[in-house]
């Protein structure tokens, strides 16, 4: 099993900005994940990404993927302050649980 | 379609008590996990089962049990209660275990006092 690793660990931004978190892993993945959770509840899936993909979209979520550098990135575009949650990246190898990272902190202020 | 569903939403313990915290996944789902979420050490993997065997474990102390029952419903249990252990519990469900997407339950809040 393998860990994401989310950068940054906080951001803050206005609405109406882009945000852009990254996801490092270490071993080889069949598919990346990234998950949104609103403050103490359960996370939310947003968009599962294949190794085989370098790109994928989801309403205003961009997620792309290099394999070759080991990287994930999601860009939310024209934030709203209902954006404002924890962002988890999970790669998922050949084991099947998903290991979560310790998050990025989005805060986008009205 | 129901969601997932966790009960209690709120329990608050006293150290040595034990705990059992229920899931009950989306219909049709087989496989369930359990994670440990603590401000400390953010989001950790406790286990994972489909149709009722554990699959997958974290790194976790015996301490911390689970089963699954076979209409896929799951239980966990904490015993002998540490105040470390105070942290939201999430369950999660999956079609099947292999690389599908995770619906997460509200999360029980666990106090230990």
């Amino acid at each position: 099993s393998q860990q994401g690793e989310e950068d940054p660990q906080a951001l803050s931004i206005q609405e109406g900005e882009n945000a852009t978190m990254n996801c490092s892993y270490k071993t080889s993945i069949n598919n990346l994940q990234w998950y949104r959770q609103n403050s103490g509840r359960g996370l939310v899936h947003l968009i599962l990404i294949r190794s085989n993909e370098r790109e994928k979209h989801s309403g205003r979520l961009r997620v792309t993927l290099d394999t070759s550098k080991k990287s994930s990135s999601l860009l939310i575009t024209a934030s709203r302050a209902a954006d404002t949650a924890s962002y988890f990246c999970a790669p998922s190898g050949d084991t099947d649980k998903l290991i979560f990272g310790t998050g990025t902190r989005l805060q986008v202020f009205p | 379609k129901a969601g997932v569903t966790q009960t209690p939403r709120y329990l608050i313990k006293t150290r040595g008590q034990q705990v059992t915290l229920s899931c009950s996944p989306i219909s049709g789902h087989r496989s369930v996990s359990w994670y440990q979420q603590t401000p400390g050490q953010g989001l950790q993997f406790l286990f994972e089962y489909f149709s009722e065997t554990q699959r997958n474990k974290g790194n976790f102390p015996g301490r911390f049990s689970g089963r699954q029952f076979s209409n896929s419903r799951s239980e966990m249990n904490v015993s002998t209660l540490e105040l470390g252990d105070s942290a939201l519990y999430l369950c999660a469900s999956s079609l099947s275990v292999r690389y599908n997407e995770q619906f997460f339950g509200p999360g029980t809040r666990l106090t230990v006092l």
